[in-house]
């Protein structure tokens, strides 16, 4: 079985563009979270799809968007990017979501912001 | 206010000796959740554990609930170079996965 695939792996932009990054979850997963990992602040919760609607929202900024497709493929989206935005940007699956069954992690996008 | 503090932040290491990272916080969880991520992948999840005064082992490595359910601890016999990462302890909260910020832990042969 794929596990949860993320494109793309590295990422540079710079301050003031908009980035999209895609989840691609393991077949038959509904559930998509998104995560942002920076040294200082540690792994943080962005939001989490389910059939297509955001059922969760951590705190963040309106800057940070995303969305779920039919398939269960999840995007993400940055706009008008700040360097505090450079990170390394998780997305994992589970079948229901985290506090019912194990999330499985994809290996992530790092996003650099010059 | 981190809702989950870990301890040490880092830890070096050698090769044969014992360890124990710590995971406190003032709230009670219906269960935590122990992950381990190395360099350029997500984190992988090691254990959760449900059970005030739960304890599981998987190999070397030794995991525990506290009685009150507010703190979990994770203990490692005789690291290896292969146990160096990021250990992370997680709750969930409803659909999101609340972390610590982690101890890096580096062994050296």
């Amino acid at each position: 079985k794929a596990g949860v695939t993320q494109t793309p792996r590295y990422l540079i932009k710079t301050r003031g563009q908009q980035v999209t990054l895609s989840c691609s979850p393991i077949s038959g997963h509904r559930s998509v979270s998104w995560y942002q990992q920076t040294p200082g602040q540690g792994l943080q919760f962005l939001f989490e799809y389910f059939s297509e609607t955001q059922r969760n929202k951590g705190n963040f900024p309106g800057r940070f968007s995303g969305r779920q497709f039919s398939n269960s493929r999840s995007e993400m989206n940055v706009s008008t990017l700040e360097l505090g935005d450079s990170a390394l940007y998780l997305c994992a699956s589970s079948l229901a979501g985290a506090g019912t069954d194990t999330q499985y992690f994809g290996p992530g996008t790092r996003l650099t912001v010059l | 206010t981190q809702l989950l503090e870990q301890s040490p932040q880092f830890l070096s290491i050698q090769e044969g000796e014992n360890l124990t990272v710590y995971c406190n916080s003032s709230s009670v969880f219906s269960s935590l959740q122990w992950y381990r991520q190395e360099p350029g992948e997500g984190p992988v999840l090691l254990v959760t554990v449900v059970t005030g005064g739960e304890v599981k082992k998987l190999k070397r490595l030794t995991f525990q609930f506290g009685d009150a359910r507010k703190d979990s601890s994770l203990h490692i016999t005789a690291a290896q170079p292969g146990d160096t990462g990021l250990y992370l302890c997680a709750a969930s909260r409803w659909t999101a996965l609340i972390f610590g910020k982690g101890t890096t832990l580096s062994v050296s042969s």
